[in-house]
């Protein structure tokens, strides 16, 4: 069994480009969410994907946006980036959810991440 | 909304001592409390839940609601455990969006 993936390893990029991060989740899983986290700061929630839909979204604003694939791959797509979205951005993946949502098993596993700087 | 907080940035303990890293949280509705590790050069992973009750590495956490408290605790801690904890709360229900406090760093002298 294969563990989360996340490439590019590192990005450097400059103020008002757009990146995308990509993420392979782990073998059986169809939920992958995404973190960001700050130097110093714990991890904070962006959004979740939930069979191809977002199934629920933090509190950052719309240039954050994401995808999943049939096979559960994932990507994040920024726009406009600023210096501030510079960060370790997580990919975690759960194991398939039950019915209206609820995880039947909660535990998350993360990816290594991708360091983003923006210049 | 939901808060997590890590009054401790950093912890250092000799080896062999008792260790409590604190976590307090605020949400006014069912919460399920989690711990996560991150060893140095590894990838973040869950060291323990409140709902397993369960002892791992020689760690234990009691949810105590009265408190909202959800604080880690080891009787004798070895230089291993050295590592970065974040303490995390997801809304039951809300299909594991998880709520991470800033972390504490563990550092165990030998």
């Amino acid at each position: 069994e294969t563990g989360v993936t996340q490439s590019p390893t590192h990005l450097i990029k400059t103020r008002g480009q757009q990146v995308t991060l990509r993420c392979s989740s782990q073998s059986g899983h169809n939920t992958v969410s995404w973190y960001q986290q700050a130097l110093g700061q714990g991890p904070q929630f962006i959004f979740q994907y939930y069979r191809e839909e977002e199934n629920g979204r933090g509190n950052f604003p719309p240039r954050f946006s994401g995808l999943q694939f049939p096979n559960y791959s994932s990507e994040l797509n920024v726009n406009a980036l600023e210096l501030d979205d510079s960060a370790l951005y997580l990919c975690a993946s759960t194991p398939s959810l039950g019915t209206g949502g609820l995880a039947r098993n909660n535990e998350q596993f993360f990816g290594p991440g991708t360091r983003l700087t923006v210049l | 909304a939901q808060r997590v907080t890590q009054p401790e940035k950093l912890l250092s303990v000799f080896k062999g001592a008792p260790v409590e890293l604190k976590c307090n949280y605020s949400y006014s509705g069912s919460p399920e409390l989690f711990w996560y590790v991150q060893y140095s050069r590894q990838r973040l992973q869950l060291l323990l839940r409140h709902i397993s009750r369960e002892s791992i590495k020689g760690f234990t956490a009691d949810l105590n609601k009265g408190e909202t408290s959800f604080h880690l605790k080891k009787p004798f801690a070895q230089e291993e455990d050295s590592a970065m904890y974040y303490c995390a709360l997801n809304r039951l229900r809300a299909g594991n969006m998880l709520t991470f406090g800033g972390g504490t760093r563990l550092m165990v002298k030998p």
